[in-house]
């Protein structure tokens, strides 16, 4: 699976969006890009995915560059609840379960 | 709540005690995933099991044996542990082993070895 690079920490203030970059300039055709988040002393939580279309559910929004390289997961308005390690991950669509965990970025969201 | 519990939340263990985490999950899942987080370090994926069988096994000590008496419940057993397993031990679900579905997690047992 394609390495990822994300920032180590970045602030945000409650109410405003958080937009998270992620770099996955080695990502492969086949591979789909993922994000998690872990909220201090819990398991991580599943949040969005998606292959080259841009993607939005009730938690966040995915956009992907057309090239790929790169994405960035939008909080369109945090909250104190957001505060937490997100981890972008980079992983094949079958054949595999793997979740590679990097270091992730810790927002920090504040009043 | 994701679905996934685990049991016990906490648990402090000497060197030579056995004991074993417990985890179970409640979306009818067939795969079930044991993850490692020690302090400051990424998740390290553990073992994998698909359908009551073990289909990953990542060159993990024998000191921990995992056991999946069905698809709801997966356990892992732990006997003369050493104090570098201090760690967050996590238990997570997916639908299907193979086809990368998302993965739930549960709460975690943050496990401590004296």
């Amino acid at each position: 699976d394609a390495k990822t690079t994300q920032p180590p920490s970045m602030d945000c203030a409650e109410g405003r969006a958080a937009n998270l970059p992620c770099n996955h300039s080695t990502i492969s055709g086949n591979e789909y890009v993922y994000w998690y988040r872990q909220i201090h002393s819990q398991g991580p939580q599943y949040i969005i995915h998606g292959l080259k279309n841009n993607e939005t559910n009730e938690m966040a929004s995915l956009i992907i560059t057309e090239d790929r390289k790169s994405s960035t997961l939008i909080l369109p308005h945090a909250t104190l609840r957001d505060t937490a390690v997100y981890y972008c991950i980079v992983r094949v669509a079958v054949n595999t379960d793997k979740l590679i965990f990097g270091t992730g970025t810790r927002l920090q969201v504040f009043p | 709540e994701t679905g996934v519990t685990q049991t016990p939340r906490h648990l402090v263990m000497g060197m030579t005690n056995k004991k074993s985490l417990k985890c179970e999950q409640h979306l009818g899942h067939n795969a079930m995933y044991w993850y490692k987080q020690s302090a400051k370090k990424p998740l390290e994926l553990m073992f994998v099991y698909s359908l009551e069988e073990r289909v990953e096994n990542n060159s993990v000590p024998s000191r921990f044996s995992p056991e999946c008496p069905n698809s709801s419940h997966l356990f892992l057993h732990l006997h003369t542990l050493q104090p570098e397993d201090s760690a967050l031990y996590l238990c997570a679900s997916s639908q299907d082993y193979g086809f990368s579905y998302e993965q739930y997690f549960g709460p975690g047992t943050r496990l401590t070895v004296t």
